[in-house]
C-alpha cells in the first residue's frame, strides 16, 4: 500500500538555526500538507500546495517557513530560523484531489529547537 | 472560536462494549468530514470518511447530522485495539482544502 515518508524522522536544532523537512507524497497524489502538532495539542493546518504553487496558509505559516517541490517527488518544509515554539512534530499529508477527498498522513518529523 | 469541538474524554470501556463519539462543527459551509485515530507519537491514520447518508465500515458507522452540525462515531463490540485517540476532522469547500482538526476524544478498551 502507498504510504507518505518523511524524513528525518526526529530533528534537533539550536534556536536561530535554518531546518528542512522532507516529505515524499504518494506519487499520484496532486495535493500536498504540511500540518504541526504541538505536544499534547491538536494538529494545526499550515499549508496546503498544489500545481506547483501554495494554495492555502494558515497565519502559523509566517515569512519564516517555505516549501518547496523541488524535483517531481519531494515535498519540503523550510524553518529559516526556528523559535522555540517551533518544537512540534510536522506531519506531511497528500490527497488525490482537493475538495473532499481524505488526506493521508506521513509518520511525521518531531522537531526539538534547543 | 472552535471550529471543531469534541469531548476529550478518556472513555474507558470494557472489551466488548458499544462506545459513542461526538462532535460538533461550527461551520455551517464545511463539506467534508472525517474520522481519524491516532495512536500515542503518532500520525493521524484515516479511519472513515462521513457521508451524509451515514456509513459503516465494519463495526464502525459514522453518521453527519447537517441541522444539528455535528457528527459521530459509533464502535461496536470494542477491541483492545481500538485503544487510541479519535479525531474529528472537516474540510471546508473553499479553502486549500485545509483540514480542521478537533482535539481528539481518547479511548482506552479495557480486558
Amino acid at each position: 500500500e502507498p504510504e507518505v515518508t518523511q524524513t528525518p524522522s526526529h530533528q534537533v536544532t539550536q534556536m536561530g538555526q535554518e531546518v528542512i523537512l522532507r516529505c515524499v507524497p504518494i506519487s499520484n497524489h496532486l495535493y500536498f500538507y504540511w500540518y504541526r502538532q504541538i505536544l499534547g495539542q491538536k494538529v494545526e493546518f499550515l499549508v496546503s500546495f498544489y500545481n506547483n504553487e501554495i494554495s492555502e496558509k494558515s497565519e502559523i505559516f509566517d515569512d519564516q517557513f517555505s516549501v518547496e517541490r523541488p524535483d517531481g517527488s519531494n515535498f519540503t518544509l523550510k524553518i529559516r530560523s526556528t523559535k522555540l515554539e517551533d518544537s512540534a512534530m510536522y506531519f506531511c499529508a497528500s490527497s488525490e484531489g482537493g475538495r473532499n477527498y481524505e488526506q493521508y498522513f506521513g509518520p511525521g518529523t518531531r522537531l526539538t529547537v534547543t | 472560536r472552535k471550529e471543531v469541538e469534541q469531548d476529550p474524554g478518556p472513555f474507558n470501556v470494557p472489551e466488548g462494549a458499544t462506545v459513542a463519539f461526538n462532535c460538533t462543527y461550527s461551520n455551517s459551509a464545511s463539506q467534508s468530514f472525517f474520522w481519524y485515530r491516532q495512536d500515542c507519537r503518532k500520525e493521524p491514520k484515516l479511519l472513515m470518511s462521513v457521508y451524509s447518508s451515514g456509513n459503516e465500515d465494519g463495526r464502525f458507522t459514522a453518521q453527519l447530522n447537517r441541522a444539528s452540525q455535528y457528527i459521530s462515531l459509533l464502535i461496536r463490540d470494542s477491541k483492545l485495539s481500538d485503544s487510541a485517540t479519535y479525531l474529528c476532522v472537516m474540510g471546508l469547500p473553499y479553502t486549500g482544502n485545509q483540514f480542521y482538526f478537533g482535539t481528539g476524544t481518547s479511548l482506552t478498551v479495557i480486558p
